[in-house]
């Protein structure tokens, strides 16, 4: 079975340093991938997702994940930190061949931001 | 700008009342999935459909939770009797099967006392 883990449960930054959240993956095919983030008493929203193609993708809010499948991971960056980034993330994937299959979700990671 | 829309946004109710939550994927959307989010489970799978038809409850407590498509635009989840452990986030997901992608809805938060 598929399993996601997420390294680190919290991660703080300072405003305008770098964000790095690891996400490895345990499947042998490269699944879909796909990073979501929920901002307090909110649902989940989709910040970008890896099918296939180009291993760099880039979604919303300046956020950008690479797909390395040697690594087996597809860790989630952005430049620099802004305060309404602060929320919780969560990398999920899919199993390829079973298309829309539920996704297994990483227990997430907290983002905190320091002004 | 399509999205899922769930109803209600918040619910309080005493342990052994019948709790009915809906859902409303976006509109062709051919699969639909329920969430739970708990502090210390994170996100469970409950159920999910596709093309209306069930294709994996597995996650639910049979003897009191159950899920339904009455038709596309509606999903319910249903919970009776309620009890204090039931207390949580739902969400409703919808999706296309062939994509991979899920859109959630806003959740229920759910206050079983």
């Amino acid at each position: 079975a598929q399993s996601v883990t997420q390294l680190g449960s919290h991660v703080s930054v300072s405003e305008g340093a770098l964000v790095l959240l690891r996400c490895n993956y345990s499947s042998s095919v490269p699944p879909y991938l796909f990073w979501y983030v929920q901002y307090p008493n909110q649902g989940l929203q989709l910040l970008l997702k890896y099918t296939t193609g180009a291993t760099l993708v880039k979604g919303i809010n300046g956020f950008e994940a690479e797909f390395k499948k040697s690594e087996t991971s597809f860790h989630l960056t952005k430049p620099s930190a802004h305060m309404s980034d602060a929320a919780e993330y969560f990398c999920a994937v899919s199993d390829r061949d079973s298309g829309n299959t539920p996704l297994v979700f990483g227990k997430g990671t907290r983002l905190s931001v320091i002004a | 700008d399509a999205r899922v829309t769930q109803t209600p946004r918040h619910k309080v109710t005493e342990m052994g009342q019948e709790v009915t939550m809906r859902c409303q994927p976006i509109l062709g959307h051919n699969t639909v999935f329920w969430y739970r989010q708990t502090m210390m489970q994170g996100l469970e799978l409950l159920a999910y459909f596709r093309n209306r038809a069930p294709l994996d409850d597995s996650g639910m407590p049979k003897d009191r939770f159950s899920a339904e498509m009455p038709d596309a635009t509606l999903a319910t989840l249903k919970i009776q009797p309620s009890e204090p452990r039931d207390s949580a986030v739902y969400f409703c997901a919808s999706g296309f099967f062939e994509r991979g992608e899920q859109y959630f809805g806003p959740g229920t938060r759910l206050t079983v006392t």
